[in-house]
């Protein structure tokens, strides 16, 4: 079946450092990629998507993306992490074929340590 | 703009009751999608629909019917609880006609308790 992997259910960092969460797909042909937040208590909201106009997606509050074909790779990241970064992030991608339907993975806990 | 609205935001429910969790979105989308989310799993598609006047099973259908009233509004029902069905439900909608890439926008959630 296919699937979206995140790679490390919680990730700590120290305020200030960089912030890198993986999210790997499972296919040959490149699907729709997505990556959200979630704040507790509150539903998830669209950090990025990937559109194919680039490789380097740029998304809200200074965080990215790099699609990468080869590695069938969507990670995340941002240069210098802030306490209010501290939130859930899913990837989540599109598979051809399933008209949104939009598979989540497992998603990651950001820890960010003052 | 309140974007997508559910009600109730908490509830408890003894096994075999009965529930309705209600979603209305006020962006005009097409589709809409009720999730579960459960610790360690990630969001889980329970029902979509594509537009008005159609509905289709997820990946997690057992024990859940879902109907779309009209264009803003589409409801989860429970018609009898069962405590694997304690999680959290997000509704989200989604505007078609932006295509295929087009993001999800959720709800804040209702916390679901089946004792």
């Amino acid at each position: 079946a296919q699937s979206v992997t995140q790679l490390g259910s919680h990730v700590s960092v120290s305020e200030g450092a960089l912030v890198l969460l993986r999210c790997n797909y499972s296919s040959s042909v490149p699907p729709y990629l997505f990556w959200y937040v979630q704040y507790p208590n509150q539903g998830l909201q669209l950090l990025l998507k990937y559109t194919s106009a680039a490789t380097l997606v740029k998304g809200i509050n200074g965080f990215e993306a790099e699609f990468k074909k080869s590695e069938t790779s969507f990670h995340l990241t941002k240069p210098s992490a802030h306490m209010s970064d501290a939130a859930e992030y899913f990837c989540a991608v599109i598979y051809s074929g399933g008209y949104q339907k939009v598979t989540f993975g497992t998603g990651t806990k950001l820890q960010v340590i003052p | 703009n309140a974007g997508v609205t559910q009600t109730p935001k908490f509830q408890v429910l003894k096994t075999g009751q009965s529930m309705t969790l209600q979603c209305a979105q006020d962006m005009n989308h097409n589709s809409m999608y009720w999730y579960r989310q459960d610790p360690g799993m990630g969001l889980r598609l329970i029902y979509y629909s594509a537009s008005e006047g159609t509905t289709d099973k997820g990946e997690v259908p057992n024990g859940y019917n879902v109907s779309r009233l009209n264009k803003r509004e589409f409801s989860l029902r429970l018609e009898s609880a069962a405590p694997s069905q304690t999680s959290v439900y997000f509704c989200a909608s989604s505007e078609r006609s932006e295509g295929r890439n087009s993001p999800l926008h959720f709800g804040n959630g209702t916390r679901l308790t089946v004792t």
